[in-house]
């Protein structure tokens, strides 16, 4: 089974409309992200979260918002979803830097179109 | 302005022949260096990382070099096979002074050829 799953795989919504992204992880990571990638500009960060109490802006985040549910959730939302937020979204986990593993473990992504 | 920057979109290669991506950082304070391996309609996956006190590190037929005068690190794929075909992203991170926040060059789509 997937360590960090995210649902839905594939959205398409029209302009306007507000959607929701979901990811939830298995790994037992405190540290939880949310990025995009656009072709051409690699993978931006919107959002990061470092515990359940803990959510901070990235690069990017300007008409998103984050929930951290619970250690193993962090959802991503689009309150008014506009034609240039389509794109690739990806969740990702990582544990504490002080573990010494310094890498993140990705999701599958989600393809959003919005129309 | 970029931090981490991959210069070449794309790269071809012949089966077998050597793979050489390059990643090019502006921030003399990151002290980790990833890259990372994305197939289409599949998250990145993380192939190898670098210390900043190390100029080398191997595992199997990737190895990453890294020149922190240059401010410069390079994968090398020896041989190149045709499921290495996949974009490659290099990243890298502040872990002693900043949140650990990876940040991402843009990409380079490699090619290889059977």
């Amino acid at each position: 089974d997937a360590d960090v799953t995210q649902t839905p795989r594939n959205r398409i919504t029209k302009t306007g409309k507000r959607i929701m992204l979901e990811c939830s992880q298995t790994k037992g990571h405190d540290r939880m992200y949310w990025y995009r990638q656009d072709p051409g500009l690699g993978l931006r960060l919107i959002y990061y979260s470092f515990d359940v109490k803990d959510i901070n802006k990235g690069e990017i985040s300007d008409g998103y918002s984050v929930s951290r549910q619970a250690q193993a959730k962090f959802s991503l939302s689009l309150e008014s979803a506009i034609p240039n937020q389509t794109a690739l979204y990806f969740c990702a986990t990582s544990d504490l830097p002080a573990t010494g593993v310094v890498e993140q473990f990705f999701g599958p992504g989600t393809r959003l179109t919005v129309l | 302005d970029q931090q981490v920057k991959q210069n070449s979109p794309s790269l071809s290669v012949q089966e077998g022949r050597i793979s050489i991506l390059n990643c090019d950082y502006t921030n003399s304070m990151f002290d980790y260096f990833l890259w990372y391996k994305k197939y289409p309609a599949e998250g990145p996956t993380f192939l190898i990382s670098i210390s900043s006190i190390k100029d080398k590190n191997e595992d199997g037929r990737f190895t990453v070099f890294l020149n922190k005068s240059a401010k410069h690190l390079s994968l090398h794929i020896v041989p190149s096979q045709p499921g290495d075909s996949a974009v490659y992203f290099c990243a890298a991170v502040n872990y002693g002074g900043s949140q650990g926040n990876l940040i991402f060059g843009k990409g380079t789509k490699l090619s290889v050829k059977p």
